[in-house]
């Protein structure tokens, strides 16, 4: 497996405002992405994140709100723009490590929006 | 489309008692299936995984799941459950490289 740590933890944020959670592991991985859980609910893929390209979004999410970055093989970064209390969830990365089909998660960021 | 279904939201068990959690999927092609574990306030851990092979899979902390392609089930079970056990789990089937969910199963633990 590997070691995958999220910064921060847990934020409480002001409707409007932006946060940035980033994501970081210690071996090098094939993939990486980003999961949004609300509350009560399953989780649900937001984007791949590529290494040196644009992030690949599912339906119903977008570049604008959700931009991402992954700058290198073992870091990403997401960020929540224009925050509404909607947005309130705990955001998860996941890394595909290399010659495994098992992703592995983060422990999570926790956001409240208020 | 892809889907997976946990029929069952929340299950209490006594400790000590088996547990079977079902999880049925809707996939075209040979599936890779998972089951994860979320504690409270935790990311999710890897419980299991089948790929192919032998369909009665062993996980991490005495859990155990059975693929049965007739059925498109693969039910996550324990012969006697912890009060530590009590967390939400999660059913997946992976999509490409992505992975679909199901909606989750809560497991209560009476002591």
């Amino acid at each position: 497996s590997a070691v995958i740590s999220q910064k921060p933890s847990r934020d409480i944020c002001q409707r409007g405002t932006s946060l940035t959670i980033q994501c970081q592991v210690d071996s090098q991985v094939t993939m990486m992405f980003w999961y949004r859980q609300q509350p009560g609910q399953s989780l649900t893929l937001i984007a791949t994140a590529n290494q040196g390209s644009e992030a690949t979004y599912e339906s119903g999410f977008v570049i604008d709100k959700f931009p991402i970055s992954r700058p290198n093989l073992t870091f990403s970064t997401l960020t929540v723009s224009n925050m509404s209390p909607e947005d309130s969830s705990i955001y998860l990365c996941s890394v595909l490590l290399a010659g495994t089909d098992t992703q592995y998660f983060g422990p999570g960021t926790r956001l409240t929006v208020l | 489309a892809q889907s997976v279904t946990q029929p069952d939201i929340h299950i209490t068990v006594s400790e000590g008692a088996s547990l079977e959690l079902r999880c049925n999927y809707s996939y075209g092609a040979t599936p890779y299936l998972f089951w994860y574990v979320q504690s409270p306030g935790q990311g999710l851990q890897l419980l299991l995984k089948y790929f192919s092979g032998d369909t009665l899979v062993q996980g991490i902390k005495g859990f155990e799941a059975e693929f049965k392609r007739s059925q498109s089930s693969f039910n996550l079970r324990k012969p006697s459950v912890h009060w530590s056990d009590a967390a939400e789990y999660f059913c997946a089937v992976t999509y490409g490289n992505k992975l679909v969910f199901g909606a989750g199963t809560i497991l209560r633990v009476k002591s």
